[in-house]
């Protein structure tokens, strides 16, 4: 079984570009998580897809980030435009639907803004 | 709002002596509970969870609600045991269902 993907594994911009994460979660499950670690900080999660509706979205830090996931498949995350404080790792993970499911990570993306 | 506190941001210890990483979590509810480890140059993955009840790679971990605590142990450390390890919490049920609360992450050690 081929696990989360995430795409892509490191990326560089500077400040004022724009960005955009992928993440492609283990075929099947209809649960998507997207959490982010910031240097010296925790793992703090960010938003949760069911399908292609978001369920929860209250970690998502303000409106220049958007996540989507069109077609309940893979899911895209744009920070537009990118700060100095968006640095960070970006993780994604996934789940299948039924009960509080163990959830699989991807490797993350790591985001450096200049 | 739910907390997961892990109070040591490393530990060190030597090969075949027993290892404690302490957790510590907030929450009125009834949580699920989980420890993850991610490895040099891997990804986080789920060592185990409370309701499982089970011995990992000789790692166990039990939820004491009277202490909120879920201490993860093993008595004898090996030097593959050396990774960041997380302690995480869920919620069971509601609108956040399956959204994680992450610890700070204790750096593990083990020297030869």
């Amino acid at each position: 079984e081929a696990g989360v993907t995430q795409f892509p594994s490191h990326s560089v911009i500077e400040k004022g570009q724009t960005v955009t994460l992928r993440c492609d979660p283990i075929s099947g499950h209809d649960n998507l998580y997207w959490y982010r670690r910031v240097m010296g900080k925790e793992i703090k999660f960010l938003l949760h897809f069911v399908k292609e509706s978001k369920q929860d979205e209250s970690g998502m830090p303000n409106n220049r980030f958007l996540a989507e996931r069109t077609g309940g498949t893979y899911s895209t995350l744009k920070v537009q435009p990118a700060e100095l404080e968006d640095s960070g790792v970006y993780f994604c993970a996934s789940s299948p639907t039924g009960g509080n499911q163990p959830q699989h990570f991807g490797d993350g993306t790591r985001l450096s803004i200049l | 709002a739910q907390r997961v506190t892990q109070p040591e941001k490393l530990l060190s210890v030597f090969k075949g002596a027993p290892v404690e990483l302490k957790c510590n979590y907030s929450y009125s509810g009834s949580p699920e509970l989980f420890w993850y480890v991610q490895y040099s140059r891997q990804r986080l993955q789920l060592l185990l969870r409370h309701i499982s009840r089970e011995s990992i790679k000789g790692f166990t971990a039990d939820l004491n609600k009277g202490e909120t605590s879920f201490h993860l142990k093993k008595p004898f450390a090996q030097e593959e045991d050396s990774a960041m390890y997380y302690c995480a919490l869920s919620y069971p049920g509601g609108t956040s269902y399956g959204k994680l609360t992450f610890g700070q992450g204790t750096i593990l050690t083990v020297h030869p």
